[in-house]
């Protein structure tokens, strides 16, 4: 258990709805980080925060958006969904921005779309 | 634009003898290189990493070997154990302090036969 708490574990939704998927970050841990892994890929990563600030945006879509609320918990939310993001979102976090921090990820949120 | 790259999708070794996943990468400002190990149905699980100034570290079974001239870095996992069966992914950290996210690879399934 890597104290990454991430809900749901898994999805099922329509083209064009909209979810949000939630991630609790380790105690203590003020960066969360959201990556993306579709099938036969490798994790992209989407978006960081710290502290509750945007501190890197990676390939991600304009219908997604993150935010890091104060109690540092992060929701992602994806809007006009597509099947093509069909994936597994995982959410990850460290004690800072500081190169070499080790990240810690979650079991990741299962997002079907039909 | 793969920055990092696993060009082995699988590996299959014998119980004992010596598991070596490879690495790649084309970007010059990694700070740190970071191996993470994933079970199906997991997130990814932290495993050894290795400074851009080292060039070897080692943890118990695990050493990491970064060879900056070829922008090369390698896990040998020693004796290999069934256990050990999951998909590794290689994983980069830039330098330059704003961020620490992490470039990931495609992976590489290993199989070790009991």
């Amino acid at each position: 258990d890597s104290g990454v708490t991430q809900t749901p574990k898994h999805l099922i939704t329509a083209t064009g709805q909209r979810v949000t998927l939630r991630c609790s970050p380790r105690s203590g841990d003020l960066s969360v980080y959201w990556y993306q892994q579709s099938l036969d890929q490798g994790l992209q990563f989407l978006i960081q925060y710290y502290n509750g600030e945007e501190r890197a945006k990676g390939n991600i879509l304009e219908r997604f958006s993150a935010q890091q609320f104060p109690d540092l918990h992060s929701e992602l939310n994806l809007s006009s969904l597509e099947l093509g993001d069909s994936a597994l979102y995982f959410c990850a976090s460290s004690v800072s921005v500081v190169s070499g921090n080790t990240i810690y990820f979650g079991e990741g949120s299962w997002l079907t779309v039909v | 634009d793969q920055q990092v790259k696993q060009n082995s999708p699988s590996l299959s070794v014998q119980e004992g003898r010596i598991s070596i996943l490879n690495c790649d990468y084309t970007n010059s400002m990694f700070d740190y290189f970071l191996w993470y190990k994933k079970y199906p149905a997991e997130g990814p699980t932290f495993l050894i990493s290795i400074s851009s100034i080292k060039d070897k570290n080692e943890d118990g079974r695990f050493t990491v070997f970064l060879n900056k001239s070829a922008k090369h870095l390698s896990l040998h996992i020693v004796p290999s154990q069934p256990g050990d069966s999951a998909v590794y992914f290689c994983a980069a950290s830039p330098s330059g302090g704003a961020t620490n996210k992490l470039i990931f690879g495609t992976g590489t399934l290993l199989a070790v036969q009991p």
